[in-house]
Parts: C-alpha cells; sequence; structure tokens
C-alpha cells in the first residue's frame, strides 16, 4: 500500500506563472513532510520540508502548505523558472527518520 | 566534492552474479541510508546506518542482498545470485544526525541481463 500519493505524474506550466504540486497520504503518524527535486542523472536534491504541526513554511519562491485534516499537502513555486523543470517527490518521515517517497511529478516549464 | 559518491555508477551483469556497489558518504555523516528506485517509482527504502550499526532493514531487503558499513564511513551493497527483478537505481544518502534531511548521492544503476 502506498502511504504517499502523487496522482499527477506529470504537470506542464508557463514560464512565470505559478506550478502547483499536490501530494496525499495515508499515515497520521508521520512527523514530517519533505519535498526533494530530481533532475536526470542526478541523485534528488532536498528542497524543502514542513513539520507536521505546521501548515505552512516557505522558503524563497517555494511554499509547502499542509492540511492534516485531508492528509494533503502542496507545493507552490511562483514564478516558475525553466531551471524548475524537474521530477519533484512528496515525501514523508515517521520519527525514525527514514524516508517513505511518492512516485513523483514530472513539472515541465514552457518558455 | 564533498558530496556523496556512489561506485560505479552504471552496472551491467548477467543473471545469476553477484554484483557490489560501494557508497562514500559525506564527511562526518553518521547516518547513512541505502533506497532502491525502479522505473516510474519513487526511491524505496531499503536499509540504514549509524556509524557502522545497521539500525533497520526493509522487508525489501532479501537474504541475497547485503549491507555493511564496516568503519562508519563508507558502505557497500552486495547482492548476490542477482535476479532480472534486481534492476534499478540504488541510491546512498547520508545525514549527520536524527533531523537533517538526507543528502543523496548520484546513485548506481544495475541492469541485470
Amino acid at each position: 500500500d502506498q502511504q504517499v500519493k502523487q496522482n499527477s505524474p506529470s504537470l506542464s506550466v508557463q514560464e512565470g506563472r505559478i506550478s502547483i504540486l499536490n501530494c496525499d497520504y495515508t499515515n497520521s503518524m508521520f512527523d514530517y513532510f519533505l519535498w526533494y527535486k530530481k533532475y536526470p542523472a542526478e541523485g534528488p536534491t532536498f528542497l524543502i520540508s514542513i513539520s507536521s504541526i505546521k501548515d505552512k513554511n516557505e522558503d524563497g519562491r517555494f511554499t509547502v502548505f499542509l492540511n492534516k485534516s485531508a492528509k494533503h499537502l502542496s507545493l507552490h513555486i511562483v514564478p516558475s523558472q525553466p531551471g524548475d523543470s524537474a521530477v519533484y517527490f512528496c515525501a514523508a518521515s515517521p520519527e525514525d527518520d527514514k524516508i517513505i517517497f511518492g512516485k513523483g511529478t514530472r513539472l515541465h516549464i514552457l518558455p | 566534492d564533498t558530496g556523496v559518491s556512489q561506485d560505479p555508477r552504471h552496472k551491467i551483469t548477467k543473471r545469476g552474479q553477484n554484483v557490489t556497489f560501494r557508497c562514500d558518504p559525506i564527511s562526518e555523516h553518521n547516518r547513512l541510508y541505502w533506497y532502491r528506485q525502479t522505473l516510474g517509482q519513487g526511491p524505496e527504502f531499503l536499509t540504514y546506518f549509524q556509524n557502522e550499526a545497521q539500525l533497520e532493514k526493509s522487508r525489501l531487503l532479501s537474504d541475497r542482498f547485503s549491507a555493511e558499513r564496516p568503519k562508519g564511513s563508507f558502505s557497500t551493497l552486495e547482492i548476490q545470485r542477482t535476479e532480472q527483478g534486481d534492476s534499478a537505481m540504488y541510491l546512498c544518502a547520508s545525514s549527520p544526525h536524527v533531523g537533517v534531511w538526507q543528502f543523496f548521492g548520484p546513485g548506481t544503476r544495475l541492469t541485470v541481463l
């Protein structure tokens, strides 16, 4: 059973507009939620995280929103830039620190 | 380069052969993790070490898989009697301690023919 779900395999967004990537989870015991970004031929790179006790965390162009009642989180990228084209993994971590990843969403930023 | 390094980057082997991968974590990171990623999936946790102690193993890690971190620095992942289903990207990650998110290496892509 998949504990972290990313239901959109891909997303295309015009450069300069907002990109919204969505993620759902099933385990209410997760302590932290994470987003990782992955370029081809590279390992995933940590992007931003949010604690389960918060509902928003912002870092520059990236904002993550957490809705615990809906078991849903989203990553907003504003404004979207060409270098943002990559695969984005939503992930969650229980208290023992290992990371459980979703399947990923491929983001295409269109010129 | 002070990032996580993995060797080899690519490995092609025939079914039934043994393979070994190496991971060098970021210096002084005492936690080291192994993940496996197959096509269309996210990375899946396999096992992790704190220093030289292996603290957890996933049920994905069958008896044919063994991981070591003998001196608490680099780690090796060995797969014995490889099967075609073992074809995947094997990712290593490290972190300095609990609560600091993991830094990933570039991975070793294994193809079993």
